[in-house]
């Protein structure tokens, strides 16, 4: 039982590059998110999903797109690096209702 | 818009000495609510959540939880504090309805620490 996984683990960018993080879980669960964790900033939701095909913006989406074509997968892009967004990138799902999130272990993303 | 404020960034405690990690929370009905915490280097737990109900619920590790709606606030306590406690401690809301139903939200997280 693999839960939620992100791939990859870690990530070295250079200004400007672009790069897809995927976020992939197999427990059939409607909702997704993907959040960006900085020191002293908590856990700020990026984009999330409500089920295939649809994507809503969190607090903090400029610089990121989303697609979820797929119900077991939720893709993070950067179009275009910044180091700026240089984090620590959480995945999560949960399904519909009144349920926890799981969420994976986490991708470390470095911007030079 | 909602939103989850934890007053204190960083708490020391005394192995075997209460603890009490406050949640403030903005939202215009009553919300889902939840505790999560985060050993270093690793990703999210679930200790406990507040839907409905009895508003002092029960989670994993020892630790309990307070809704009060007139304080707008989900303290998490624990009677006694062990040194594997040590970790970073978020609290969480989620719409209930409207237009930000499913849209989960984290507050800026507690590091605790424990002194033997």
């Amino acid at each position: 039982n693999a839960g939620v996984t992100q791939t990859p683990k870690f990530r070295v960018l250079k200004t400007g590059q672009s790069m897809t993080l995927l976020c992939a879980q197999d427990m059939n669960h409607e909702y997704m998110y993907w959040y960006r964790q900085d020191p002293g900033m908590g856990l700020r939701l990026i984009h999330y999903s409500v089920g295939e095909g649809t994507t809503a913006k969190g607090e903090v989406p400029d610089g990121y797109n989303v697609s979820r074509l797929k119900k077991q997968n939720f893709l993070l892009g950067l179009e275009s690096a910044a180091p700026s967004q240089t984090s620590v990138y959480f995945c999560a799902s949960r399904e519909r209702g009144s349920s926890e999130a799981f969420f994976g272990q986490g991708t470390r993303l470095t911007v030079v | 818009a909602q939103s989850v404020t934890q007053p204190d960034i960083h708490i020391t405690v005394s192995e075997g000495a209460s603890l009490e990690l406050r949640c403030n929370y903005s939202y215009g009905a009553t919300p889902y609510l939840f505790w999560y915490v985060q050993s270093p280097g690793q990703g999210l737990q679930l200790l406990l959540k507040y839907f409905s109900g009895d508003t002092l619920v029960q989670g994993i590790k020892g630790f309990e939880a307070e809704f009060k709606r007139s304080q707008s606030s989900f303290n998490l306590r624990k009677p006694s504090v062990h040194w594997s406690d040590a970790a970073e401690y978020f609290c969480a809301v989620m719409g209930a309805g409207g237009t930000s139903y499913g849209k989960l939200t984290f507050g800026q997280g507690t590091i605790l620490t424990v002194h033997p």
